[in-house]
C-alpha cells in the first residue's frame, strides 16, 4: 500500500515563528503536493513538485516556500507564521496524469498559530 | 478551467439506509477519484474511476465519462461512513480539481 507520512498531526506555534511541515512518501512518485483546507474554502493547492529540486506555485503560494531535496520528501516552510495560516495542511503524492494521475494523501497536519 | 460540482452538499441518513452521491464535471477528464475524509481529517482513497463501474464492499461507483458525471453509492450505511466525500478530477496537467464535498452524517 502507498504510504504518505506527515511529520506532525498537531502543531501550535506563535506568530513569527518559522514552521516546517514534512512529508515523506514510499512509492517513488514523481509528483508531490501541499494543500491547505479551510472551512468553506475546500482544498487549495499551495505548491507542487514534479521532480527533485523542482517546484511550482499553486493557487495560494504567498507566505509559503517548499523544498524537495530528495524524491521521497517534500517540505512546506512557513518563514514567519501568521494567524491566518492556522489551517489543516494536507500532503499528497501521485502519478503523472499521463499515467493515472491518482493521488494519495497523508494524515494531515493541523496547525494553530497563536 | 474544469468545474466540479457535488450534490447534495449535506446528507443525513439513518443507519442501514442507502444513498447516492453525485459528481458533475464540466469537461472531459482522464482521471477521477472519490475520497472519504474521516473525522480526523485524512483523505482516504475510495475509487479511482475515470470510467465504468467498480465495487468495494458496501460502496460502489459509476462514471459516465461521455455525460460528465460520476455517482458514488453507499449501501447499508454505518455510523463509520460519516464524514465528507470528495470527488476530484485531473486537469490534464499537474493539478487536481476537487469538488466542495458532500458532508454525510449517519445516525445510529
Amino acid at each position: 500500500d502507498v504510504k504518505v507520512t506527515q511529520s506532525s498531526r498537531y502543531l501550535v506555534k506563535r506568530t513569527g515563528e518559522k514552521v516546517f511541515l514534512e512529508c515523506v512518501q514510499d512509492m517513488d512518485h514523481e509528483n508531490m503536493f501541499w494543500y491547505r483546507q479551510d472551512p468553506g474554502l475546500g482544498l487549495r493547492l499551495i505548491y507542487f513538485s514534479y521532480d527533485v529540486k523542482m517546484k511550482e506555485k499553486g493557487d495560494i503560494p504567498e507566505g509559503y516556500s517548499v523544498s524537495r531535496e530528495k524524491k521521497e520528501r517534500f517540505s512546506l516552510i512557513l518563514e514567519s507564521a501568521s494567524t491566518n495560516q492556522t489551517s489543516m495542511y494536507l500532503c499528497a503524492s501521485g502519478l503523472d496524469q499521463s499515467d493515472t494521475g491518482e493521488l494519495f494523501f497523508g494524515e494531515g497536519s493541523r496547525l494553530t498559530v497563536l | 478551467g474544469i468545474q466540479v460540482e457535488q450534490s447534495p452538499p449535506d446528507l443525513i441518513l439513518q443507519e442501514g439506509a442507502n444513498s447516492t452521491l453525485r459528481c458533475n464535471f464540466s469537461d472531459s477528464v482522464n482521471n477521477l477519484q472519490w475520497f472519504h475524509q474521516n473525522p480526523w481529517g485524512q483523505l482516504i482513497n475510495l475509487f479511482y474511476i475515470p470510467s465504468g463501474t467498480k465495487q468495494n464492499g458496501r460502496l460502489s461507483a459509476t462514471t459516465v465519462a461521455t455525460e460528465r458525471y460520476s455517482l458514488l453509492y453507499i449501501s447499508s450505511s454505518q455510523t463509520t461512513d460519516s464524514g465528507v466525500y470528495f470527488c476530484a478530477v485531473g486537469d490534464g496537467g499537474f493539478k487536481t480539481i476537487f469538488g466542495a464535498g458532500t458532508r454525510l452524517f449517519v445516525k445510529a
